[in-house]
């Protein structure tokens, strides 16, 4: 079954500041891969995904993420992040039909 | 709007009653899941279903059993609930599990 690994499950930072999130997976079949953003009290909701091709994903809001296969890896960032982007981040691989998640970074931009 | 639809959006059960949550999605979409959300825990599966008339357990049905009613309405059922079982329930929906999932609002639910 494929898992995924998130990495400094909280993150506080200024906004302007650049973000980065580490996501690590183990899947041993064909990788598509997900970053899905929950904003306070909302749902979760897409921000990008990677299914093949260019490794660099291009998401909403300016995210993007890149998928580096050598490494099992699929950091998201954003270079300049804005009080909006406060919410909870979940990277999130998909196998046998189904989207194993992450524990998701909780992220907090302080004006 | 098309996407997909939860109900209740809140619940408090006792321990031991019993519950459905609803969820029904228009996008026509094959597969649905459930899954349940806890701080630090992530999104964990429930079951889900990959086409209508079947369904599979995931990561932690222990407690629930769910049924496929047709193409759009995928309920979860607890037939006695725990305090364990507190948490925020999400349905989801894909197009053949190939594609992103649409996510529902959520069912806050808490056992006391």
């Amino acid at each position: 079954a494929q898992s995924v690994s998130q990495h400094n499950h909280h993150v506080i930072l200024s906004e302007a500041a650049s973000l980065e999130l580490g996501c690590n997976y183990s899947y041993g079949g064909t990788v598509n891969l997900f970053w899905y953003v929950q904003y306070p009290g909302q749902h979760l909701q897409l921000l990008l995904k990677y299914f093949s091709g260019d490794p660099l994903v291009k998401g909403i809001k300016g995210f993007e993420a890149e998928f580096i296969k050598s490494k099992f890896s699929f950091n998201l960032r954003k270079p300049s992040v804005q009080w909006s982007d406060t919410a909870e981040y979940f990277c999130a691989v998909k196998g046998n039909n189904r989207l194993a998640f992450g524990k998701g970074n909780q992220v907090v931009v302080i004006p | 709007n098309a996407g997909v639809t939860q109900t209740p959006k809140f619940q408090v059960l006792k321990t031991g009653q019993s519950m459905t949550l609803q969820c029904a999605q228009d996008m026509n979409h094959n597969s649905m899941y459930w899954y349940r959300q806890d701080p630090g825990m992530g999104l964990r599966l429930i079951y889900y279903s990959a086409s209508e008339g079947t369904t599979d357990k995931g990561e932690v049905p222990n407690g629930y059993n769910v049924s496929r009613l047709n193409k759009r309405e995928f309920s979860l059922r607890l037939e006695s609930a725990a305090p364990s079982q507190t948490s925020v329930y999400f349905c989801a929906s894909s197009w053949q599990g190939l594609d992103g999932y649409t996510f529902g609002s959520g069912t806050r639910l808490t056992v006391v």
